[in-house]
């Protein structure tokens, strides 16, 4: 079974505008964390927005917001007002314990097209 | 500046030939590890390490080889045994401070091997 599943392989946005890209993830580990990553067509990954289990609150990072439904095991990443820059590959990825293992699951990735 | 060194960045890989590919960092990471990229996927983990001297294999490792003799490095062997070694290769470092709290893994910028 998928650990990490992005459901929309592309999507298209237009500048200015939110878009919310879909991350269902996959444990029976209480504890866990949640990771966004953005990838630019560079190849170079950059971190953005990071959500715990037991993390009573949604995570924000600037125009990055996480709406975590935890019961419905969802991580969807919010990205407000587009830019151009904003186009790029983005990762849904999950840290679980066990073995002090912490390397990183991620999921296929949505292409993201912000239009101007 | 702190940062994770990938080298090189092009590869060419003859048949029956061994290559190493480098990663270096200077944060102080304990752990460092080795991903792979096929296009348009995400990320597979290869092998991990924790500790010097100690690694991990991860859910790809066959064809494949790492040592960490010290702290800042974590070269990855490809070896012939590994039939189909095109893609992106991508080294990533973190701190090991328990198992909540952010810890992002930091990413170098990657290197594209391909089979001559």
């Amino acid at each position: 079974a998928q650990k990490i599943t992005q459901t929309q392989p592309g999507m298209f946005v237009q500048e200015k505008e939110a878009v919310t890209l879909d991350c269902t993830y996959d444990t029976s580990d209480p504890s866990y964390g949640l990771f966004w990553y953005k990838q630019p067509s560079s190849g170079e990954m950059i971190f953005l927005i990071y959500q715990g289990s037991y993390d009573q609150q949604n995570a924000t990072e600037g125009r990055y917001s996480l709406n975590f439904q935890k019961a419905r095991k969802s991580a969807n990443l919010v990205i407000s007002a587009s830019q151009l820059g904003d186009s790029a590959m983005y990762f849904c990825a999950m840290r679980e314990p066990g073995a002090g293992r912490r390397a990183l699951t991620f999921g296929s990735g949505t292409r993201l097209q912000v239009q101007p | 500046d702190g940062g994770i060194t990938q080298s090189p960045k092009y590869l060419f890989r003859k048949e029956g030939q061994n290559v190493t590919l480098s990663c270096e960092q200077n944060l102080n990471h304990d752990a460092m590890y080795w991903y792979r990229q096929d296009p348009g996927q995400g990320l597979r983990l290869i092998y991990y390490s924790q500790i010097v001297n100690d690694f991990q294999k991860g859910d790809i490792a066959e064809g494949y080889s790492v040592s960490r003799e010290k702290k800042e490095s974590f070269p990855l062997t490809v070896t012939s045994a590994q039939k189909n070694p095109t893609a992106f290769y991508l080294c990533a470092s973190s701190l090991l401070i328990g198992d909540r709290g952010p810890q992002p893994q930091h990413f170098g910028d990657g290197t594209r091997l391909s089979i001559l």
